[in-house]
């Protein structure tokens, strides 16, 4: 069973407009963390935001939040005044415990794409 | 200098072909990961090692194999490569926080693009 769900293969934002990427996840684990990375046509995998499960409040680093609804089980990623630099595939992630450790499992991805 | 290093960044190569890939890190990491990303595709994890003398499977781990060669080295080797494993492939490490805390963030090296003919 998918563990990840990312439903918005694509999505389009005006410049200088917030945009919301949808992450929904499924563990029956009580202690768990949630990852954004961000992935530029450069190929490389860049950290944005964390969430741990027991955080009380929303994670936020800089033009990026996290919405976080544990009871919906969603992670949503909010960009602020999205930039023509922020056009990437995004991927949540979530860290699960397993019998050999902390483990991390991906969505498929976002692909957004900032319009001038 | 990047954190964590990759070489090859890109590689040609042909079926049956014994192919190594190497991962570098100086973050002081203890914990490595070898991941492969496919065209429109999350990552998925083929290998990975939380310490020097430990290495474990992941979910993709058939046709590969790894070796652990230091605290900061983590190489992934294909034995016989096969067109299937063209791919974009990924070395990542985590570790501990400044105060000594474990952190499950994962620091991705720049990827490594093979092409299997």
């Amino acid at each position: 069973a998918q563990k990840i769900t990312q439903t918005q293969p694509g999505m389009f934002v005006q410049e200088k407009e917030a945009v919301t990427l949808d992450c929904t996840y499924d563990t029956s684990d009580p202690s768990y963390g949630l990852f954004w990375y961000k992935q530029p046509s450069s190929g490389e995998m860049i950290f944005l935001i964390y969430q741990g499960s027991y955080d009380q409040q929303n994670a936020t680093e800089g033009r990026y939040s996290l919405n976080f609804q544990k009871a919906r089980k969603s992670a949503n990623l909010v960009i602020s005044a999205s930039q023509l630099g922020d056009s990437a595939m995004y991927f949540c992630a979530m860290r699960e415990r397993t019998n050999a450790g902390n483990m991390l499992t991906f969505g498929g991805g976002t692909r957004l794409m900032v319009k001038p | 200098d990047a954190d964590v290093t990759q070489t090859p960044r890109n590689r040609i190569t042909k079926t049956g072909k014994r192919i190594m890939l190497e991962c570098s890190q100086t973050k002081g990491h203890d914990r490595m990961y070898w991941y492969r990303q496919d065209p429109g595709l999350g990552l998925r994890l083929i290998y990975y090692s939380f310490d020097v003398k430990d290495i474990n499977k992941g979910e993709i781990s058939d046709g590969y194999s790894v070796s652990r060669q230091a605290q900061a080295k983590f190489s992934l080797s294909l034995e016989s490569a096969i067109p299937n494993q063209t791919a974009l492939y990924f070395c990542a490490t985590s570790g501990k926080g400044l105060a000594g805390e474990r952190t499950d963030t994962q620091y991705f090296g720049p990827g490594t693009r093979l092409t299997v003919l």
